[in-house]
């Protein structure tokens, strides 16, 4: 499975966006980006999930590098709910299609 | 809700004995996966079904066995049960295909003492 990289850690204040990272430099053509996050206590949520071009729902906005190289899974307005470990996760088509979980980046949410 | 159904939610036993995990689907999903979350190895993927065959095997201790049933419900065997096998574990479903999103259960919390 192709890798992906997070930071640790992020932090933010409510009502502002949250732009959280993702690099993925050995993703190939068939790869799709899938995003999860997990709230304490829970199993783990889908969030968004692309392949090539950005995407919206009603929880996040994703934006896809050119390349595909990287991503950023925006929240326009990060609330206390919001804290959670947010994972960015690489799934092949035609395959399988398990989800490989990496460390992912925990999001704190202050007032 | 996510719709996937897991039994029991919390479970408490002593070593060297066994328990079964029991995880119901969402309404017409094929594909039914396990995985196990503890402190220190985050979420490990164990196994994956589809319409009730194995598709794919993760970090599975040969001690950990797992079926999905006709009726797609699934369940997952854990055997000579150890200390380090205190964990959670999630079932999730989904249809077939990558562009498919995996629907997860509230998790089975095991101890064993």
């Amino acid at each position: 499975d192709a890798k992906t990289t997070q930071p640790n850690s992020m932090e933010s204040n409510e009502e502002e966006p949250v732009h959280l990272p993702c690099n993925h430099s050995t993703i190939s053509g068939t790869d799709y980006i899938h995003w999860y996050r997990q709230l304490p206590s829970q199993g783990p949520e889908y969030v968004i999930h692309g392949l090539t071009s950005n995407v919206n729902n009603r929880m996040a906005s994703l934006a896809i590098a050119e390349d595909r190289k990287s991503s950023t899974l925006i929240l326009h307005r990060a609330t206390l709910r919001d804290a959670a470990v947010y994972y960015c996760i690489l799934r092949r088509a035609g395959t399988a299609s398990k989800l490989t979980f990496g460390t992912g980046t925990r999001l704190q949410v202050t007032l | 809700d996510s719709g996937v159904t897991q039994t029991p939610k919390h479970l408490i036993t002593a070593t060297g004995q066994r328990v079964t995990l029991r995880c119901s689907p969402r309404s017409g999903d094929l594909s039914v996966y396990w995985y196990q979350q503890s402190l220190d190895q985050g979420l490990q993927f164990l196994i994956q079904y589809y319409n009730g065959e194995e598709r794919a095997k993760g970090n599975i201790l040969e001690r950990f066995s797992a079926q999905q049933f006709p009726d797609l419900h699934s369940e997952l065997n854990l055997s000579s049960l150890e200390l380090g096998d205190s964990a959670l574990y999630f079932c999730a479903s989904s249809v077939q295909g990558a562009a498919g999103e995996l629907f997860f259960g509230e998790g089975s919390r095991l101890t064993v003492l």
